[in-house]
Protein backbone atom coordinates (compact mmCIF):
# COMPACT_ATOMS: atom_id res chain seq x y z
CA UNK A 1 0.00 0.00 0.00
CA UNK A 2 0.93 3.97 -0.26
CA UNK A 3 3.20 4.86 2.53
CA UNK A 4 5.30 7.71 3.84
CA UNK A 5 8.94 7.52 5.37
CA UNK A 6 10.28 10.95 6.77
CA UNK A 7 13.28 11.68 8.84
CA UNK A 8 12.87 11.36 12.83
CA UNK A 9 13.05 14.88 14.98
CA UNK A 10 13.83 16.73 16.65
CA UNK A 11 15.27 18.84 14.31
CA UNK A 12 17.17 21.63 16.00
CA UNK A 13 19.21 24.33 14.14
CA UNK A 14 20.22 27.73 14.39
CA UNK A 15 17.91 30.71 13.42
CA UNK A 16 19.39 31.50 9.69
CA UNK A 17 20.52 27.86 9.27
CA UNK A 18 19.85 25.67 5.72
CA UNK A 19 17.10 23.09 6.27
CA UNK A 20 16.57 19.93 5.33
CA UNK A 21 13.66 17.39 5.85
CA UNK A 22 14.03 14.51 4.02
CA UNK A 23 10.68 12.25 2.77
CA UNK A 24 10.26 9.71 0.63
CA UNK A 25 7.05 7.50 -0.51
CA UNK A 26 5.65 4.29 -1.80
CA UNK A 27 2.94 4.42 -4.39
CA UNK A 28 1.46 3.33 -7.13
CA UNK A 29 0.50 5.48 -10.00
CA UNK A 30 0.96 9.46 -9.95
CA UNK A 31 0.35 9.99 -6.22
CA UNK A 32 -0.03 13.94 -4.95
CA UNK A 33 2.29 15.14 -2.55
CA UNK A 34 2.25 17.89 0.06
CA UNK A 35 4.01 19.37 3.13
CA UNK A 36 1.89 20.13 6.47
CA UNK A 37 2.95 22.20 9.33
CA UNK A 38 1.75 22.06 12.99
CA UNK A 39 1.92 24.39 14.94
CA UNK A 40 1.76 24.13 18.94
CA UNK A 41 -1.75 23.76 19.94
CA UNK A 42 -3.21 23.96 16.14
CA UNK A 43 -4.43 22.09 13.14
CA UNK A 44 -2.39 21.26 10.49
CA UNK A 45 -1.76 23.42 7.72
CA UNK A 46 -1.10 22.98 4.03
CA UNK A 47 2.56 24.23 3.35
CA UNK A 48 2.89 23.58 -0.15
CA UNK A 49 2.11 20.84 -2.47
CA UNK A 50 3.17 19.35 -6.17
CA UNK A 51 0.90 17.09 -8.08
CA UNK A 52 3.29 15.32 -11.19
CA UNK A 53 6.89 14.64 -11.39
CA UNK A 54 9.44 17.77 -11.41
CA UNK A 55 7.37 19.90 -9.81
CA UNK A 56 8.41 22.20 -7.25
CA UNK A 57 5.91 23.66 -4.81
CA UNK A 58 6.97 26.67 -2.61
CA UNK A 59 5.40 28.90 0.01
CA UNK A 60 7.03 31.24 2.86
CA UNK A 61 10.38 30.37 1.73
CA UNK A 62 9.98 26.73 1.87
CA UNK A 63 10.43 24.46 -1.04
CA UNK A 64 10.22 20.36 -2.04
CA UNK A 65 10.53 19.10 -5.93
CA UNK A 66 8.50 16.36 -6.64
CA UNK A 67 11.54 13.67 -7.58
CA UNK A 68 9.71 10.61 -9.20
CA UNK A 69 13.28 8.64 -10.19
CA UNK A 70 14.03 8.96 -6.43
CA UNK A 71 9.92 8.87 -4.79
CA UNK A 72 11.14 11.70 -2.74
CA UNK A 73 10.42 14.93 -1.82
CA UNK A 74 12.50 16.86 0.23
CA UNK A 75 11.34 19.98 2.56
CA UNK A 76 14.24 22.64 1.82
CA UNK A 77 14.67 26.20 3.06
CA UNK A 78 17.69 28.81 3.19
CA UNK A 79 17.22 30.72 6.29
CA UNK A 80 15.08 29.79 9.08
CA UNK A 81 13.60 31.32 11.62
CA UNK A 82 11.78 31.30 15.08
CA UNK A 83 8.63 31.49 13.96
CA UNK A 84 9.41 28.06 11.87
CA UNK A 85 9.38 25.95 14.97
CA UNK A 86 6.77 23.38 14.28
CA UNK A 87 6.40 19.89 13.70
CA UNK A 88 6.30 19.17 9.77
CA UNK A 89 4.05 16.44 7.72
CA UNK A 90 4.52 14.99 4.58
CA UNK A 91 1.89 13.43 3.28
CA UNK A 92 0.49 11.78 -0.09
CA UNK A 93 -2.82 11.55 -1.79
CA UNK A 94 -2.53 8.70 -4.20
CA UNK A 95 -6.30 9.22 -6.07
CA UNK A 96 -8.65 7.94 -3.43
CA UNK A 97 -10.36 10.08 -0.60
CA UNK A 98 -7.47 9.96 2.33
CA UNK A 99 -4.35 11.71 3.06
CA UNK A 100 -1.31 9.27 4.16
CA UNK A 101 0.63 10.72 6.70
CA UNK A 102 4.51 10.51 7.75
CA UNK A 103 5.04 10.37 11.78
CA UNK A 104 5.74 13.99 11.54
CA UNK A 105 9.23 15.78 12.47
CA UNK A 106 9.71 18.42 15.29
CA UNK A 107 11.75 21.00 14.28
CA UNK A 108 13.56 23.38 17.08
CA UNK A 109 15.12 26.91 15.75
CA UNK A 110 17.21 28.76 18.33
CA UNK A 111 17.65 32.32 18.64
CA UNK B 1 -14.86 32.48 5.61
CA UNK B 2 -14.39 30.81 8.98
CA UNK B 3 -12.54 27.58 9.13
CA UNK B 4 -12.71 24.15 9.73
CA UNK B 5 -14.31 24.53 13.76
CA UNK B 6 -14.26 21.36 15.89
CA UNK B 7 -15.48 21.36 19.61
CA UNK B 8 -14.72 20.65 22.33
CA UNK B 9 -10.94 21.40 21.93
CA UNK B 10 -10.14 18.90 24.87
CA UNK B 11 -12.16 16.39 26.49
CA UNK B 12 -11.55 14.47 29.40
CA UNK B 13 -13.31 10.81 30.05
CA UNK B 14 -13.35 7.60 31.89
CA UNK B 15 -12.95 4.76 30.91
CA UNK B 16 -16.46 2.95 30.29
CA UNK B 17 -17.93 6.68 28.94
CA UNK B 18 -19.13 7.98 25.71
CA UNK B 19 -17.17 10.47 23.80
CA UNK B 20 -18.82 12.97 20.79
CA UNK B 21 -16.86 14.90 18.75
CA UNK B 22 -17.94 17.77 16.63
CA UNK B 23 -16.82 18.96 13.48
CA UNK B 24 -18.39 22.12 11.49
CA UNK B 25 -16.91 22.29 8.12
CA UNK B 26 -15.92 25.41 6.10
CA UNK B 27 -18.96 27.27 4.57
CA UNK B 28 -19.83 25.51 1.19
CA UNK B 29 -17.88 21.95 2.04
CA UNK B 30 -20.04 18.80 1.62
CA UNK B 31 -17.20 16.45 2.49
CA UNK B 32 -15.86 15.62 5.83
CA UNK B 33 -12.90 13.49 6.72
CA UNK B 34 -11.65 12.07 10.24
CA UNK B 35 -8.39 11.47 11.19
CA UNK B 36 -6.50 10.11 14.90
CA UNK B 37 -3.33 11.17 15.74
CA UNK B 38 -1.69 9.25 18.65
CA UNK B 39 1.51 10.57 20.44
CA UNK B 40 4.37 11.09 18.07
CA UNK B 41 2.45 9.51 15.13
CA UNK B 42 1.28 11.16 12.35
CA UNK B 43 -2.40 11.51 11.29
CA UNK B 44 -3.86 8.29 10.16
CA UNK B 45 -7.39 8.42 8.32
CA UNK B 46 -10.26 7.20 10.07
CA UNK B 47 -13.79 7.66 7.82
CA UNK B 48 -14.86 10.09 4.80
CA UNK B 49 -18.42 10.90 4.83
CA UNK B 50 -20.49 13.47 2.67
CA UNK B 51 -23.77 14.23 3.58
CA UNK B 52 -25.97 11.95 5.06
CA UNK B 53 -23.49 9.31 3.57
CA UNK B 54 -20.06 7.11 4.58
CA UNK B 55 -18.36 6.93 1.86
CA UNK B 56 -14.94 5.24 3.36
CA UNK B 57 -14.78 3.64 6.62
CA UNK B 58 -11.14 1.57 6.13
CA UNK B 59 -9.53 3.29 8.80
CA UNK B 60 -12.46 2.99 11.43
CA UNK B 61 -12.15 0.56 14.23
CA UNK B 62 -15.11 -1.80 13.72
CA UNK B 63 -15.85 -1.75 17.32
CA UNK B 64 -17.35 1.33 19.39
CA UNK B 65 -16.56 4.16 16.67
CA UNK B 66 -19.05 5.38 14.40
CA UNK B 67 -19.27 8.64 12.21
CA UNK B 68 -22.52 10.56 10.80
CA UNK B 69 -23.03 13.77 9.00
CA UNK B 70 -26.57 14.43 8.93
CA UNK B 71 -28.06 17.07 6.37
CA UNK B 72 -28.10 19.50 9.10
CA UNK B 73 -25.88 19.98 11.65
CA UNK B 74 -22.21 19.10 12.16
CA UNK B 75 -20.26 16.01 11.73
CA UNK B 76 -20.31 13.61 14.60
CA UNK B 77 -17.66 11.08 15.68
CA UNK B 78 -18.73 8.94 18.55
CA UNK B 79 -16.36 6.34 20.87
CA UNK B 80 -18.26 4.10 23.51
CA UNK B 81 -17.22 2.75 26.56
CA UNK B 82 -13.60 4.37 25.94
CA UNK B 83 -10.51 3.38 26.56
CA UNK B 84 -7.42 4.70 27.34
CA UNK B 85 -5.68 3.50 24.35
CA UNK B 86 -8.37 5.93 22.36
CA UNK B 87 -6.70 9.01 24.09
CA UNK B 88 -5.43 10.82 20.84
CA UNK B 89 -5.67 13.77 18.83
CA UNK B 90 -8.51 13.85 16.72
CA UNK B 91 -8.97 15.81 13.80
CA UNK B 92 -11.24 16.62 11.13
CA UNK B 93 -10.77 18.03 7.72
CA UNK B 94 -13.64 19.24 5.05
CA UNK B 95 -12.85 20.00 1.19
CA UNK B 96 -15.27 21.47 -1.50
CA UNK B 97 -15.15 18.11 -4.25
CA UNK B 98 -13.26 15.19 -3.41
CA UNK B 99 -9.82 13.56 -5.71
CA UNK B 100 -6.41 13.89 -5.38
CA UNK B 101 -5.65 16.92 -6.06
CA UNK B 102 -8.68 18.62 -3.68
CA UNK B 103 -7.01 20.39 -0.86
CA UNK B 104 -8.23 19.35 2.60
CA UNK B 105 -8.90 22.03 5.05
CA UNK B 106 -7.83 21.05 8.55
CA UNK B 107 -9.60 21.65 12.36
CA UNK B 108 -7.65 22.35 15.16
CA UNK B 109 -8.66 19.10 17.07
CA UNK B 110 -10.17 17.41 19.51
CA UNK B 111 -7.55 16.16 22.28
CA UNK B 112 -9.27 13.16 23.89
CA UNK B 113 -8.29 11.79 27.32
CA UNK B 114 -9.06 9.02 28.89
CA UNK B 115 -8.16 8.33 32.52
Amino acid sequence: GNSVTQMEGPVTLSEEAFLTINCTYTATGYPSLFWYVQYPGEGLQLLLKATKADDKGSNKGFEATYRKETTSFHLEKGSVQVSDSAVYFCALSGGDDKIIFGKGTRLHILP
Amino acid sequence: NAGVMQNPRHLVRRRGQEARLRCSPMKGHSHVYWYRQLPEEGLKFMVYLQKENIIDESGMPKERFSAEFPKEGPSILRIQQVVRGDSAAYFCASSLTTGQLVEQFFGPGTRLTVL
